[in-house]
């Protein structure tokens, strides 16, 4: 059984860097979330896609932040541009079934440190 | 909008006893509701979940919570607590959402 994996693991970069991070969903999941989640706080919604389709965004999820899922498959998550604020675990999660009802699988998570 | 408050930031319990870590939810429909637990190093990994029914949930590793409307609350138990169970605890809200908003965690420290 493989679940939702997430790559890298851990990822340090200097400020002004660009950084991309991807995720596997489980492989029959049709639903692929992102979530932020920064120390001491529970993770933060970010975006959701259906397939392939990027259906919601959150105002957390500024100009510099671009997600895709080409083939309704994997997903990546671009930071350009990092700030010091980016630093945060990146948390992607993936769901099947009626969308709101269903349970959300989440990977390892990806922590970011921006020096 | 909806919103998740666990008042415990942080809870320490002797190995054995038993333990209770509170939320209480703010949306007003029908709520979707989730206890999921966060260990070092480890993913999130739902507990259980409350969609309609019962009110008395069952999860894994020996937990339950129990939604009561009248109180808006959606509080997680476990009668016996292991050495293991030690991590963060989220209270999470799914009501008329695709997204999930998640509390701000209720940290769980065993104690021999």
């Amino acid at each position: 059984d493989t679940g939702v994996s997430q790559d890298p693991r851990h990822k340090i970069t200097k400020r002004g860097q660009n950084v991309t991070f991807r995720c596997d969903p489980i492989s029959e999941h049709n639903r692929l979330y992102w979530y932020r989640q920064t120390l001491g706080q529970g993770p933060e919604f970010l975006t959701y896609f259906q397939n392939e389709a990027q259906l919601e965004k959150s105002r957390l999820l500024s100009d510099r932040f671009s997600a895709e899922r080409p083939k309704g498959s994997f997903s990546t998550l671009e930071i350009q541009r990092t700030e010091q604020g980016d630093s945060a675990m990146y948390l992607c999660a993936s769901s099947l079934g009626k969308a709101g009802t269903e349970t959300q699988y989440f990977g390892p998570g990806t922590r970011l440190l921006v020096l | 909008a909806q919103s998740v408050t666990q008042p415990d930031i942080h809870i320490t319990v002797s190995e054995g006893a038993s333990l209770e870590l509170r939320c209480n939810y703010s949306y007003g429909a029908t709520p979707y509701l989730f206890w999921y637990v966060q260990s070092p190093g480890q993913g999130l990994q739902l507990l259980l979940k409350y969609f309609s029914g019962d009110t008395l949930v069952q999860g894994i590793k020996g937990f339950e919570a129990e939604f009561k409307r009248s109180q808006s609350s959606f509080n997680l138990r476990k009668p016996s607590v292991h050495w293991s169970d030690a991590a963060e605890y989220f209270c999470v809200d799914q009501t008329g959402a695709n997204n999930l908003f998640f509390g701000t965690g209720t940290r769980l420290t065993v104690i021999p």
